[in-house]
């Protein structure tokens, strides 16, 4: 079916480990967006990308890099994992402005 | 900058019951404006959007009308049933530019049998 693919599903990682959140979409979108969700807060952006080869921050950006080589892919990296980024993570594809998200189902990484 | 204000949860309801979740907005111009809803354990879904003022979205029985004068989209149903439990998000996308979407902290909702 056609969507956001996310993987792994869930994930825990020791202090200081670096890993890559996967994301794939089929839909051809050009804009692609990292989300984490934690209790209290709602959804807070990490980075985005408007299309391949461009990226920007979003609102909590430290500790995590992504790059956008393709249309299709957007990985996010997190470089040395802290226990204040455990977390669900959600990546989220969009055509151009005004028609809404399809987000995948989420990466809940717990980072101990 | 642009912000989303919803009414704090959870709301508990019986089934049959009508509900609304109140969101307010605070942006420049006219943005677009999104419901999303969250059911355990899984991604936001888009549920319905509004991209004008007086415009009204509507789908699976909801409803959310887009007024400018009030800055408001309250999110209605007029008969909740236990399979509409879920986490309901208000969402808006500015119109200075850009694309990046702001969520509302997102209200529960229990709908009891």
């Amino acid at each position: 079916n056609a969507g956001v693919t996310q993987t792994p599903k869930f994930q825990v990682l020791k202090t200081g480990q670096s890993m890559t959140l996967q994301c794939a979409q089929d839909m051809n979108h050009e804009y692609m967006s990292w989300y984490r969700q934690d209790p209290g807060m709602g959804l807070r952006l990490i980075h985005y990308s408007v299309g391949a080869g461009i990226t920007d921050q979003g609102e909590v950006p430290n500790g995590y890099n992504v790059s956008r080589s393709t249309t299709e892919d957007f990985p996010l990296r997190l470089l040395s994992a802290a226990p204040s980024q455990t977390s669900v993570y959600f990546c989220a594809s969009s055509p151009p402005t005004g028609y809404g998200y399809t987000f995948g189902s989420g990466t809940r990484l717990t980072v101990v | 900058g642009d912000s989303v204000t919803q009414m704090e949860g959870p709301v508990t309801l019986s089934e049959e019951a009508f509900l609304t979740i109140n969101c307010t907005y605070t942006a420049t111009g006219y943005p677009s404006l999104f419901w999303y809803v969250q059911y355990p354990g899984e991604g936001l879904q888009l549920l319905l959007k509004a991209t004008k003022a007086d415009d009204k979205g509507s789908n699976k029985g909801f409803e959310a009308t887009y007024r400018k004068e009030t800055t408001s989209f309250h999110l209605e149903k007029g008969s909740v049933q236990v399979s509409d439990s879920a986490v309901y998000f208000c969402a808006l996308i500015g119109n200075t530019g850009g694309f990046k979407t702001i969520f509302g902290a997102g209200t529960r909702l229990f709908v009891k049998a």
